[in-house]
């Protein structure tokens, strides 16, 4: 099984709509993040967690909300949603006690369409 | 400031060939990560290589190196023996160290890399 799901892998949704992208992880670490990919671009941040109580807002935040229900869950909310909003997003985590430097373990994705 | 350049926006490589994906970058912390990802036509992300900005020596995993140099603030990926499966996109990022980072990743806009057979 997968360390890092994602749910849904895919979605179609309509303007003004609001969605809920998903994200559990079984590798106990305690920081999470959500980042988006434009076509032809690198991934952005969206928002980052280092713990429960701790959300922060990344670099291309407006239009998103986060929830961090539990060390191993960390949800993603567009209230509105708007076209421009069309991308593949992608869940990450980290363990800030693993030394050294932290590497980043992604999920699959999810494909998010705006029409 | 964009803090991390990849110029080339397409390669191609014969297989079993070697290749350098170019990467550069811009920060004036003393300590980051450098990484390197591979991101496959169905859209996962892989972690290949990663370098520290204090390590001595470049690292290695494999077929993958990573050629840095410091004083140029480059961190190129060399793949050795191409293989078609290494086709992919390949994204180079950045985790500066500042106490306050949230070891956020910082990401180039990738290389598509194509291996002909």
């Amino acid at each position: 099984d997968a360390d890092v799901t994602q749910t849904p892998r895919n979605r179609i949704t309509k303007t003004g709509k609001r969605i809920m992208l998903e994200c559990s992880q079984t590798k106990g670490h305690d920081r999470m993040y959500w980042y988006r990919q434009d076509p032809g671009l690198g991934l952005r941040l969206i928002y980052y967690s280092f713990d429960v109580k701790d959300i922060n807002k990344g670099e291309i935040s407006d239009g998103y909300s986060v929830s961090r229900q539990a060390q191993a869950k960390f949800s993603l909310s567009l209230e509105s949603a708007i076209p421009n909003q069309t991308a593949l997003y992608f869940c990450a985590t980290s363990d800030s006690l693993a030394g050294g430097d932290y590497e980043q373990y992604f999920g699959p994705g999810t494909r998010l369409t705006v029409t | 400031a964009q803090k991390i350049t990849q110029t080339q926006p397409g390669m191609f490589v014969q297989e079993k060939e070697a290749v350098t994906l170019d990467c550069t970058y811009d920060t004036s912390d003393p300590s980051y990560g450098l990484f390197w990802y591979k991101q496959p036509s169905s859209g996962e992300m892989i972690f290949l290589i990663y370098q520290g900005s204090y390590d001595q020596q470049n690292a290695t995993e494999g077929r993958y190196s990573l050629n840095f140099q410091k004083a140029r603030k480059s961190a190129n990926l060399v793949i050795s023996a191409s293989q078609l499966g290494d086709s992919a996109m390949y994204f180079c990022a950045m985790r500066e160290g500042r106490l306050d980072s949230s070891y956020k990743l910082i990401f180039g806009s990738g290389t598509r890399l194509l291996v002909r057979p």
